[in-house]
């Protein structure tokens, strides 16, 4: 059974650094990516970036510029910082294991099969 | 494009069936999963790829998809169905993933 278990500061004020940790339970840390999705209050979900077990990583353009996602393979655990946060970027903030699964005969399907429970960060003066 | 764009309210009769619909460029080349929320709660995997559904999920939960629309389709909905629902898929165009904007499905 895979559990993901995160944690991290919930209160912030504007200019500091986010920072939240997700440990990975069961199941093979190599063989996936590892991502960051957020959700702003009564709003939608937003993919913030992922890692696989190499280190290798990709962001979404819109965050890349204060985004940091770091993976410590020996722990089975990623990390994700965000600097210089504001109050747009108060959210539940969520940990997720992604697949990427080839769909025959030329296409792919990513998606999100194991989730972690959310961490409220609020950012506030 | 990296947009995936979803109907922002849906409503079903208790029993009937009711699809919810995902649109975007990506979805010409890449297949959408499909994800249910309900307030409170970490999101859950129910229809992935062409149709697939994960351990757990009821077979009443089926997904298509067809040219640049991803559907997800309830046969027979259940109060417990009641929940936000959100598509993603790997943009077409960059290294990332894009999510729809959410339909909130209503159980009458």
């Amino acid at each position: 059974q895979v559990q993901l278990q995160q944690w991290g500061a919930g209160l912030l004020k504007p200019s500091e650094t986010l920072s939240l940790t997700c440990a990975v339970y069961g199941g093979s840390f190599s063989d996936y990516y590892w991502s960051w999705i957020r959700q702003p209050p009564g709003k939608g979900l937003e993919w913030i970036g992922e890692i696989n077990h190499s280190g290798s990583s990709n962001y979404s353009p819109s965050l890349k510029s204060r985004v940091t996602i770091s993976v410590d393979t020996s722990k089975n655990q990623f990390s994700l910082k965000l600097s210089s946060v504001t109050a747009a970027d108060t959210g539940v903030y969520y940990c997720a294991r992604g697949q990427w699964l080839r769909v025959p005969p030329t296409s792919f399907v990513k998606y999100f099969d194991y989730w972690g429970q959310g961490t409220l960060v609020t950012v506030s003066s | 494009s990296s947009e995936l764009t979803q109907d922002p309210a849906v409503s079903v009769a208790l029993g009937q069936t009711v699809r919810i619909t995902c649109q975007g460029d990506s979805l010409r080349k890449y297949y959408a999963s499909w994800n249910q929320q309900k307030p409170g709660q970490a999101p859950v995997l129910v229809i992935y790829g062409k149709n697939n559904r994960p351990s757990g999920i009821p077979d009443r939960f089926s997904g298509s998809s067809s040219g640049n629309t991803a559907s997800l389709t309830i046969t027979g909905a259940q109060a417990e169905d009641e929940a936000d629902y959100y598509c993603n898929s790997r943009d077409s165009g960059a290294n990332k993933v894009v999510f729809g904007g959410g339909t909130k499905l209503t159980v009458l």
